[in-house]
């Protein structure tokens, strides 16, 4: 079945400090990849999304490039700040389910 | 916009007691799901519904139940609650299955079984 595998937590960052979250998958097909992030006592809401291999997903100056050879889909952002502080899923989407990774606690330092 | 909104935020339950999570949207979405966020495990899906009439289980159904009689709502019931079932969880909807849909979340129930 399908699968994600997320690098595990939790991340502690220097404001401006660059991210790089690492985030592979199983799964057969072509599914569509997603990351979510989940602020503190909030619900997961989408942060950016790629539905082809190559695609590049982007909002908010994070980044995601969907990569078939190598099944991987890892977010990166060039400068982070307080505000990217939260709970970060990597996500496949293959059939009518969304298949999530275990999460990546991010807490970025003044 | 009112979204997913989901009810109650946080209820404690005793050993053997029923409750039923509520869940509405108003995005009239077909498609809805329940998950379940345990610490450090991601979120595991206990149920969808992929119009009124149609509900399947996913990867965690055992100990809770399902109805969707309107595309609005989408309650989970949970039976004989047990430990094991104290988690956070989140209702969702989609306006389709198809690969590209995002889905939209609720807030979250923190539900703690004693």
């Amino acid at each position: 079945g399908d699968s994600v595998t997320q690098m595990e937590g939790p991340v502690t960052l220097s404001e401006e400090a660059f991210l790089t979250i690492n985030c592979t998958y199983t799964a057969t097909g072509y599914p569509s990849l997603f990351w979510y992030v989940q602020y503190p006592g909030e619900g997961l809401q989408l942060l950016l999304k790629a539905t082809k291999a190559d695609d590049k997903g982007s909002n908010k100056g994070f980044e995601a490039t969907y990569r078939k050879e190598t099944t991987s889909f890892h977010l990166e952002k060039g400068s982070v700040q307080v505000s990217d502080s939260a709970v970060y899923f990597c996500a496949l989407r293959g059939s009518e389910k969304l298949t999530f990774g275990t999460g990546t606690r991010l807490t970025i330092i003044p | 916009n009112a979204g997913v909104t989901q009810t109650p935020k946080f209820r404690i339950l005793k050993i053997g007691q029923s409750m039923t999570l509520q869940c509405a949207q108003d995005m009239n979405h077909n498609y809805m799901y329940w998950y379940r966020q345990d610490p450090g495990m991601g979120l595991k899906l206990i149920y969808y519904s992929v119009g009124a009439g149609i509900t399947d289980k996913g990867e965690v159904p055992n100990g809770y139940n399902v109805s969707r009689s309107t595309t609005e709502d989408f309650p989970l019931r949970l039976e004989l609650a047990a430990p094991s079932q104290t988690s956070v969880y989140f209702c969702a909807s989609s306006p389709w299955g198809g690969l590209t849909g995002e889905l939209f979340f609720g807030e979250g129930s923190r539900l703690t079984v004693l």
